[in-house]
């Protein structure tokens, strides 16, 4: 079965740029979503199909995706941005989830 | 306003039963494949099943085959998630999310507030 691979955690400084991996075989032939989730509350979709922005959702966050690593790249952190991000592919009707990362903003 | 209330969730025994309800409202649910994914206390997100548009193709984790049994009803905006058997790892919380596009799998850009199921003697 397919596996992505996410770092437990990243650290960032206050108004500097996160970067997230998610690595999986061939990743860059899928498309990759990401997620963000707050203690407590339901996943919030921030990218889609590796590098689309949902409506509401900042400008500072981007995606990228090419051979065996996609990446999450949030842009002049903010406090408000410490949460857990997961990373996610379709394999065949299949969901892969990766392990989530806790970013936390120093 | 596009949204999806779970209902259903609580306390069970081992072995025992439970009916998960989602309410959509919004969109055009007959229009999208729909999904419940689970999250055990203080773990990572899990995929559990999915559903398409028609009900004609359902797919689930290899840890829920035959226990689970995910369905929908499109004349009321309803998709649900039968389980049986259930056993403590099946304690989590269960949302239901949906495909951002349309009849296609997709990203899941809309997610329910989820409900609780505690499976404990």
């Amino acid at each position: 079965s397919y596996e992505l691979t996410q770092p437990l955690s990243v650290s960032v400084a206050l108004g500097q740029t996160a970067r997230i991996t998610c690595g999986g075989n061939n990743i860059g032939s899928k498309n990759v979503h990401w997620y963000q989730q707050k203690p407590g509350q339901a996943p919030v979709l921030v990218i889609y199909r590796d590098s689309n922005r949902p409506s509401g959702i900042p400008e500072r966050f981007s995606g990228s995706n090419s051979g065996n690593t996609a990446t999450l790249t949030i842009s002049r952190a903010q406090a408000g941005d410490e949460a857990d991000y997961y990373c996610q592919v379709w394999d065949s009707s299949i969901v892969v989830f990766g392990g989530g990362t806790k970013l936390t903003v120093l | 306003e596009v949204q999806l209330v779970e209902s259903g969730g609580g306390l069970v025994q081992p072995g025992g039963s439970l009916r998960l309800s989602c309410a959509a409202s919004g969109f055009t649910f007959s229009s999208y494949w729909m999904s419940w994914v689970r999250q055990a206390p203080g773990k990572g997100l899990e995929w559990v099943a999915n559903i398409k548009q028609d009900g004609s193709e359902k797919y689930y984790v290899d840890s829920v085959k035959g226990r689970f049994t995910i369905s929908r009803d499109n004349a009321k905006n309803s998709l649900y998630l039968q389980m049986n058997s259930l056993r403590a790892e099946d304690t989590a919380v269960y949302y239901c999310a949906k495909s951002i596009a349309v009849a296609t799998n997709d990203a899941f850009d809309i997610w329910g507030q989820g409900t609780m199921v505690t499976v404990s003697s």
